[in-house]
Formats: structure tokens, sequence, C-alpha cells
């Protein structure tokens, strides 16, 4: 079974400029997680995807980031401008509704350096 | 909103020393508990989870967890670690009756195995 799959794996940029990054989640899982991790930190939720929805998006800095998943299946999460302070681990995650554990799937993380 | 500590932050052992992480949590209600574990270069895996049932749980790598609902604690155990356990874990809770499926981290313990 592959595993999430997300691009790039590493991205240098200037600030002020735009990325983003791309999520691949294991065939099936309707659920859909970006999480955010600082160095030395545990990830922390950005936002939520069930299918196409996004349903936990309290998280997200919405002046400068956004998300989609268009069709249910991978997705894209884009920063513009970027800061300084963009600098960190994005992660993305999946799940499949009606487990009772919730038992999530991460992929390798996009590391994002802002110069 | 629930929260989780990790009680350390580094932690150095021999090969065949015995193995305690703490993992805390806030949270009244009905709780899903996880550690996860990230090998260096590696995304981050599940060890072990606990959802109900027997509060003793053993998870892969001879690794097992208790929880004690009064405590509201799930601390990590191994009896006697191995090199190749160095990595840095994470604790994580969900809380069903918030309906969140996000999980909440603790900001992680890194593990140093000397041989």
């Amino acid at each position: 079974e592959a595993g999430v799959v997300q691009s790039p794996r590493y991205k240098i940029i200037e600030k002020k400029q735009p990325v983003a990054f791309w999520c691949n989640p294991i065939s099936g899982h309707n659920t859909l997680y970006w999480y955010l991790q600082n160095l030395g930190q545990g990830p922390e939720l950005l936002i939520r995807y069930e299918n196409e929805e996004a349903v936990d998006d309290s998280q997200l800095p919405k002046d400068r980031f956004s998300a989609e998943r268009l069709k249910g299946v991978d997705s894209t999460l884009k920063i513009q401008p970027a800061e300084l302070g963009d600098s960190a681990v994005y992660l993305c995650a999946s799940s499949l509704e009606g487990q009772d554990s919730d038992e999530q799937f991460f992929g390798p993380g996009t590391r994002l350096t802002v110069l | 909103a629930q929260s989780v500590s990790q009680h350390n932050h580094h932690v150095i052992l021999s090969e065949a020393a015995s193995l305690e992480l703490g993992c805390n949590y806030s949270y009244g209600g009905t709780v899903n508990l996880f550690w996860y574990v990230q090998y260096p270069g590696q995304h981050l895996q599940l060890l072990l989870k606990y959802f109900s049932g027997d509060p003793l749980v053993k998870g892969i790598k001879g690794f097992e967890a208790e929880f004690i609902k009064s405590k509201f604690s799930f601390n990590l155990r191994k009896p006697s670690v191995q090199w190749s356990d160095t990595a840095e874990y994470f604790c994580a809770v969900n809380a069903r009756a918030t309906g969140r499926r996000a999980l909440t981290f603790g900001s992680g313990t890194r593990l140093q195995v000397q041989p």
C-alpha cells in the first residue's frame, strides 16, 4: 500500500514569494489533514478536509494561507506571500472515516525555508 | 481545548536501559491516545494507540503504554532500549466527543540511545 505522498520535500524561497505544497493521501482515505511542525515542537493542525469540504480550518491563517482539495483526493496548500516565520515542516496526513481509533498516516513533509 | 504535555524533552540512555516517557493530557471526556515515533530522516509513524478496552497497550518494537484515566496519563515504556530506538517520540490525543478528529500533539521527546 502506497503511503501519503508529498512534494516537494524541500523548498527554499525568499520572503514575500508564493509557495505551494502538494499532498496525495492514501487511496480511499476521505479525510486529509495539513499540519505545521515548527522546530522542536509537535505538529499543529492547519486544516482538515472531509472529502472536498474543509471542516476544520480554524487554525489556518487565512490572510496568507489557502488550501484546496478538488475532487476530494489530492490537496494543495499555498502561502502567499511567505514570511520568515513560515519556515517549518508542513505535514500532510490522511485517515479513513469510520475507524474508531482515528489513526492518521503521515507523509514525509515539506521542509520550507524562507530567507 | 485539549492539550498534551511531555515532560522529558531530551533523554539519553545506554543500550539495555529501561525507558519511560511521560505524557499527560488535559481533557475531561473520552479520548483516543497515540504515540508516534519519528526516526531520523523519516516520517511520523504510529507506535501504538489506545481508544478503548485494556488500558495497557502493546505496540510495535516492544513498546507499550498504559492509560491511567485518573491521572490523565499515557506513559510510554520499553524494558530494554536499543540503539535503533534513537528517535523523537510524540504523544497525541484526539478528543472524540468534540468531533474534532485532528490530533493534538505534545512537543516531543528526543531519545538518544548510546551503544
